[in-house]
């Protein structure tokens, strides 16, 4: 079956840098986009990104624009999703996602990766 | 970007119940809105895509309806497991956005 394994919680400090990875197993990894979509404790969903495995394209939110690097290895099916000058409002559970198009939507979501930021 | 503004903000229902929920757009996005379940603690699922399709797997008394700039989805009678928080998100402009969520609990 389709699966998104993402990596475990993370504790940074201010101003360093997270990388989360997302496996994809039980499809062909480059027929999907990979986004990303992160969620603040007790808020909604803010889409910050997606990849192409297929094409190697990347568009990002521009509110993430130059903090943000989004990866993908097809050898091993496996998306990166790298945010740098971390703060406190980066504290929240970031999940990768597949979809059929650049908008969405994510028909499979990895479980979330927990990423708190603190002194 | 284009905000996506759900109503209710939460709910309280009883297993049987009808219940509807509504999201407006900003602007136009035609059939282009989905519609999640989250469980906390959990990842969404996708419930319905392009305002009206069941996503595979999806029971049937969930429906979706709409286009343009109002959409609606409607749970025709609410099970326990359908106690959760549900968005709408857009897919016709960059970048996607969500709404807000709707939080269905128990009366």
């Amino acid at each position: 079956q389709v699966q998104l394994v993402q990596s475990g919680a993370e504790v940074k400090k201010p101003g360093a840098s997270v990388k989360v990875s997302c496996k994809a197993s039980g499809y062909t990894f480059t027929d999907y986009y990979i986004h990303w979509v992160r969620q603040a404790p007790g808020q909604g969903l803010e889409w910050m990104g997606c990849f192409n495995p297929k094409k190697g394209d990347i568009q990002y939110r521009q509110k993430f624009q130059g903090r943000v690097t989004m990866t993908g290895d097809t050898s091993d099916s496996t998306a990166y999703m790298e945010l740098s000058r971390l703060n406190s409002d980066d504290t929240a559970v970031y999940f990768c996602s597949r979809g059929r198009s650049q908008l969405l939507p994510g028909d499979q979501w990895g479980q979330g990766t927990l990423v708190t930021v603190s002194s | 970007d284009v905000q996506m503004t759900q109503s209710p903000s939460s709910l309280s229902a009883s297993v049987g119940d009808r219940v509807s929920i509504t999201c407006r757009a900003g602007q136009s996005v035609y059939n282009y809105l989905n519609w999640y379940q989250q469980k906390p603690g959990k990842a969404p699922k996708l419930l319905i895509l392009a305002a009206s399709t069941l996503h595979s797997g999806v029971p049937s008394r969930f429906s979706g309806s709409g286009s343009g700039t109002d959409f609606t989805l409607t749970i025709s009678s609410l099970q326990p497991d359908d106690f959760a928080t549900y968005y709408c998100q857009q897919s016709y402009y960059s970048p996607p956005t969500f709404g807000q969520g709707t939080t269905v609990e128990i009366k």
